[in-house]
């Protein structure tokens, strides 16, 4: 199967600042890794996304990562806003003897924007 | 917003009560899952399928959950005999393939099993 791990659980970072994520996993063959918003009493909204075949993506102030040989992976916003306050869940997806496209999870990061 | 239709919002069942819940996924996509994600914001893969056909299902779903996604009825996530654990937040997605591609979120089912 697979593993995500993602850390930090809770991120405070002040408004105007950046904020990381990073997510590591296991299964090598993995190759689709989306990240998800979520606001209390709603659903996850998939807001970026990356495949095996790239190493870097940009849109609309969120930038993710992924280094294939170190198994990791990362959302960073730029120029946080209190909007952003929210969980943030990667996940990660694809080959070997996982379910056909089953999601794994990371435990998610509590992201407050303060002013 | 969601174009993946969950009904109902809440749900609240006593213990061996069924409960069901449905899900209407998104218009064109053929793949179908439920997770279950506790309180603790933890999410486990339940069950999936492509059209009418289980693709897979963990084994705590084969005993108590089925699931089920008739052509032109909303699928369905049927909990037979429910319990305390069973408490969560039931969420449906929908895809257009089984892998590689983006996975889309309902609202949910809360279930709470008194």
């Amino acid at each position: 199967g697979e593993q995500v791990e993602q850390l930090p659980s809770i991120l405070r970072v002040q408004e105007g600042s950046s904020a990381s994520i990073n997510c590591t996993y296991e299964n090598s063959a993995s190759n689709y890794f989306p990240w998800y918003k979520q606001e209390p009493g709603e659903n996850p909204k998939l807001i970026i996304d990356i495949r095996s075949n790239m190493e870097r993506k940009q849109t609309q102030g969120l930038i993710v990562l992924l280094d294939k040989k170190a198994k990791r992976f990362s959302l960073h916003i730029t120029d946080t806003q209190p909007g952003d306050s929210a969980m943030y869940f990667c996940a990660a997806s694809g080959g070997g003897t996982q379910v056909v496209g089953q999601l794994t999870f990371g435990r998610g990061t509590r992201l407050q924007v303060y002013a | 917003n969601s174009k993946v239709i969950q009904t109902p919002r809440y749900l609240v069942k006593g213990q061996g009560q069924k409960a069901k819940m449905r899900c209407i996924p998104e218009k064109g996509h053929p793949v179908v899952f439920w997770y279950q994600q506790n309180k603790n914001n933890e999410f486990k893969f339940l069950i999936n399928f492509q059209n009418q056909e289980v693709l897979q299902q963990i084994d705590m779903t084969e005993k108590r959950f089925s699931a089920e996604c008739p052509s032109n009825s909303p699928c369905s996530l049927e909990i037979q005999s429910s319990e305390a654990g069973d408490s969560a937040l039931y969420l449906c997605a929908s895809s257009l393939s089984p892998g590689f591609t983006e996975v889309f979120f309902g609202k949910g089912t809360r279930l709470t099993v008194v």
